[in-house]
């Protein structure tokens, strides 16, 4: 089993809204990441967890704040979000962080 | 700057012919590539991963690897309509930060024309 999965699927908010994104994976992969993605551009890497510790940090603005409650759970956490930032946020895992990455389906983020 | 770079297309290829979709990389230390698909809409979904210098195959898909060249390919035969999708090239290596990290390409949009 390869499955990733993301919740909510679809997520509009406001400008002053605070929500979370949220991501599972029962792999036992020890490194998981969060990508954001605009239309006709890769995947662009945001954070990186591994063994639940914050690896990366792609310098995100702090508007978006990662959390890893344990192994198989990942958070994205958005507040004060801008337009821009309207975009398909995924979730992705792996057994090391150079091998293969398995996405989840992703998040439709709007901020009006 | 690490790259991987492919052509955008988009690649237009006959139902039932070759479609081949090339990718180069900058980092000569890059020790692992991987090919995703990515239908409009959904996320990458992985279709090979290649580790050594050659050819791997899995059913109609075959990924070639040349590190001297520091190229990778990957061929789809018998190409099908539900092949049409953009395929991300990807490789994984030490980043300038020194962290480990896959480098995505921009990703090549093939069209399979019935």
């Amino acid at each position: 089993d390869t499955e990733v999965t993301q919740t909510p699927k679809h997520l509009v908010m406001g400008m002053t809204n605070k929500k979370s994104l949220k991501c599972e994976q029962h792999m036992g992969h020890r490194a998981m990441y969060w990508y954001k993605q605009k239309a006709k551009k890769p995947p662009e890497l945001m954070f990186v967890y591994s063994y639940e510790k914050l690896s990366i940090n792609e310098s995100v603005p702090s508007r978006f704040s990662p959390e890893c409650p344990n192994s198989s759970l990942l958070n994205l956490h958005l507040h004060a979000l801008q337009p821009e930032d309207s975009a398909l946020y995924l979730c992705a895992s792996s057994q090391g962080r150079l091998e293969t990455q398995y996405f989840g389906p992703g998040t439709r983020l709007l901020v009006l | 700057q690490k790259e991987v770079e492919q052509n955008s297309g988009p690649l237009s290829v006959p139902e039932g012919a070759i479609a081949s979709l090339n990718c180069t990389y900058s980092d000569r230390v890059s020790q692992s590539f991987f090919w995703y698909r990515q239908y409009s809409g959904k996320s990458p979904e992985l279709i090979m991963s290649i580790y050594s210098n050659g050819d791997k195959e899995d059913g109609r898909f075959t990924a070639q690897l040349n590190k001297a060249s520091q190229y990778v390919s990957l061929l789809i035969r018998d190409s099908q309509p539900s092949d049409s999708a953009t395929y991300l090239c990807a490789a994984g290596g030490i980043s300038n930060f020194g962290n480990e990290k896959l480098t995505f390409g921009t990703g090549t949009r093939l069209t399979i024309i019935p």
